[in-house]
């Protein structure tokens, strides 16, 4: 069946450690692939997304992740976590063979908590 | 930066009441969306819309549920006859093109006791 999993419910980093979030697919194609954050109160917003070329994608607020098709995996990465990032990172798919769209499939989220 | 607007934040209402959700989304964008979440679940696809008629809808947005855009701002959801099982947060999303990032905005919150 097709799915996008997140296999880490929480993860719990120092402020200044580096970060890793994963992110596997389930499909018969790469589709197109996406992190949203989601701050406490506030709605989804978008981190990065992928869609070709190369596979280390560059995003906002430092992040970056890479495209891996050999492991069907788009990872979220972070050098260095500041407290602010604190927050639930949803990572999201769309079918590319159904011409894209916005009918994001979502993973279950991982909850990030950051240690002074 | 342009945001997707939504009100009420919270909303709660009782079994079989109507409810209407309300966004505003970015003004130049011509594609909407709503997704729920329900507590300590995914956030899931309800329903697309574009050009006034619905481009795609999820097996959830059943015959309770429809969409509007009532004039050149607003973009509603409605629920004829609320269920517990609706209880959850509802975001509306905006976009420029079917293939453009969405703009969510921060969610209504919609308890049904």
């Amino acid at each position: 069946a097709q799915s996008v999993t997140q296999p880490d419910i929480h993860i719990t980093v120092s402020e200044g450690a580096s970060l890793e979030l994963r992110c596997n697919y389930s499909y018969g194609a790469t589709p197109y692939l996406f992190w949203y954050v989601q701050s406490p109160g506030q709605g989804l917003q978008l981190l990065l997304k992928y869609f070709s070329g190369d596979t280390l994608v560059q995003g906002i607020k430092g992040f970056e992740a890479e495209f891996k098709r050999s492991q069907s995996s788009f990872n979220l990465r972070k050098p260095s976590v500041h407290w602010s990032d604190a927050a639930e990172y949803f990572c999201a798919v769309v079918p590319s063979w159904q011409g894209g769209g916005n009918k994001l499939t979502f993973g279950t989220g991982t909850q990030l908590k950051v240690e002074l | 930066e342009p945001e997707v607007t939504q009100t009420p934040s919270h909303q709660v209402t009782q079994m079989g009441q109507e409810v209407i959700l309300r966004c505003v989304p970015i003004s130049n964008h011509l594609y909407f969306y709503w997704y729920r979440q329900i507590l300590g679940q995914k956030v899931e696809f309800l329903v697309s819309f574009y050009n006034n008629e619905i481009s795609e809808k999820s097996e959830i947005f059943d015959d309770q549920f429809s969409v509007e855009r009532p004039d050149g701002s607003n973009f509603t959801l409605k629920i004829r006859s609320t269920k517990l099982e609706d209880s959850a947060m509802y975001f509306c999303a905006s976009s420029e093109s079917p293939s453009a990032p969405l703009h969510f905005g921060n969610g209504t919150r919609l308890t049904v006791t």
